[in-house]
């Protein structure tokens, strides 16, 4: 069975400091890998998604990163963490074929916050 | 552009009654759609999604939406709400290439005894 796996699952971290949260999936090929955060009061964005190693699509343009070094690895970055990147951060998977009916699997996420 | 509206941010139920937590959507192309719930803290759980064949959907923990699509609506509901039920829960709608999710803002419900 495929299992998804995020960490840290709680950071606290000073403003300007970088930020480096990693996604790991296991049991499946080549996933489509996506990043979201949730911050109060704004429902889930969807930050980047990737269809495969290398391939990074950004949805929102803003102090983040993401990364996808190895198949089933998807990295999210930051340089210099601003107060609103404070939130929650949700890793997700799903299967290659990109039919409409498949379905997101999410990790457990991860809670930033930034002082 | 895929889009899902949720109507209400909270919705308060008593140990029993009926859950309705509403959901519309707009689409380009024939909608396929998803509910999810979420936990405090935790990440998202799939409930169930609409995939044409039937318009009537069961999915876990007693939930079941019905798509009408003369409505443009996915709503959710439960006959009896048990206090195991208070999370958030969030409507979505594939994108028209149908490589992402769009989600609405979620819908908290609240149980009370």
């Amino acid at each position: 069975s495929q299992t998804i796996h995020q960490w840290p699952a709680t950071l606290v971290q000073p403003v300007g400091s970088p930020l480096s949260l990693e996604c790991t999936v296991e049991g499946t090929s080549n996933p489509n890998l996506y990043w979201y955060r949730q911050a109060a009061g704004r429902g889930l964005q969807l930050l980047f998604y990737s269809v495969g190693i290398g391939q990074i699509s950004s949805e929102v343009p803003q102090n983040l990163s993401a990364s996808r070094p190895q198949d089933r690895q998807f990295i999210l970055s930051s340089k210099k963490l601003l107060l609103s990147d404070s939130g929650f951060y949700l890793c997700a998977w799903r299967a290659p074929t990109s039919q409409p009916t498949d379905t997101q699997y999410f990790g457990p996420g991860t809670r930033l916050t930034v002082l | 552009a895929q889009s899902v509206t949720q109507l209400g941010s909270h919705v308060s139920v008593s140990e029993g009654a009926l859950v309705l937590l509403r959901c519309n959507y707009s689409s380009s192309v024939p909608p396929y759609l998803f509910w999810y719930v979420q936990y405090p803290n935790q990440g998202l759980q799939l409930l169930l999604k609409y995939t044409s064949a039937a318009t009537l959907v069961k999915g876990i923990n007693g939930f079941e939406a019905e798509f009408k699509k003369s409505e443009t609506s996915f709503h959710l509901t439960k006959p009896s709400a048990h206090m195991s039920d208070a999370a958030e829960y969030f409507c979505a709608v594939s994108d028209s290439g149908y490589s992402t999710l769009t989600f609405g803002k979620g819908t908290m419900l609240l149980v009370s005894p």
